[in-house]
């Protein structure tokens, strides 16, 4: 039962143009949402969050969109660029649960020069 | 500061065999965390801990162990190695949540464990 899914597992994306990485989710408990990036031989390293309580959040080149309703966020890479290049992961939690994450299956974006 | 370091980062069993993999934190995080990586199934958490001396089961905790016997370090055992725990092993610590929302989680660099 995958409470989380990124059902795009690549993505290949002209430098200088937007990234959109999508995430949807199954559990209407959740309400704080992450991604993190990784890079190869590395750990995940977190990038932007957003609670329930907004659909919006920005910081520089990425904003994550999340639409409760359709129990869907986005993440929105502008402009992306060649060091954007890895694995997102979407990540989702319970408020007032026990601190846990549950992590989608990532997606690969490549920005191409 | 050296965040959240991982001992060994590679490794390589035979069936039955039995390993302890190591997490340490400088940051003076409460919560732990082990996750496993597999190919096609995202991040899944092992076993986390909440604070010293405590411990908890993730989704996936068969065939592990845990201990958290000081705050800044939180060990994973294999008792009897399985090809099946064949992965990618994450360790991540995070800071006790304040006003109600769950803190940003910092990981490790990752430990490849292969049983044969």
């Amino acid at each position: 039962d995958q409470q989380v899914k990124q059902n795009s597992p690549s993505l290949s994306v002209q430098e200088g143009r937007i990234s959109i990485l999508n995430c949807d989710y199954t559990n209407s408990m959740f309400d704080y949402f992450l991604w993190y990036k990784k890079y190869p031989a590395e750990g995940p390293t977190f990038l932007i969050s957003i609670s329930s309580i907004k659909d919006k959040n920005e910081d520089g080149r990425f904003t994550v969109f999340l639409n409760k309703s359709a129990k869907h966020l986005s993440l929105h890479i502008v402009p992306s660029q060649p060091g954007d290049s890895a694995v997102y992961f979407c990540a989702a939690s319970k408020l007032g649960g026990t601190y846990k994450y549950i992590f989608g299956t990532g997606t690969r974006l490549k920005v191409l020069a | 500061n050296a965040g959240v370091t991982q001992t060994p980062k590679f490794r390589v069993l035979k069936t039955g065999q039995s390993m302890t993999l190591l997490c340490a934190q400088d940051m003076n995080h409460e919560y732990m965390y082990w996750y496993r990586q597999d190919p096609g199934m995202g991040l899944r958490l092992i076993h986390y801990s909440v604070g010293e001396g405590t411990t908890a089961k993730g989704e996936v905790p068969d065939g592990y162990n845990v201990s958290r016997l000081k705050k800044q370090n939180f060990l994973l055992g294999l008792e009897s190695a399985a090809p099946s725990q064949t992965s990618v092993y994450f360790c991540a610590s995070s800071q006790s949540p304040r006003g109600g929302l769950t803190d940003t989680q910092y990981f490790g660099p990752g430990t490849r464990l292969t049983v044969l």
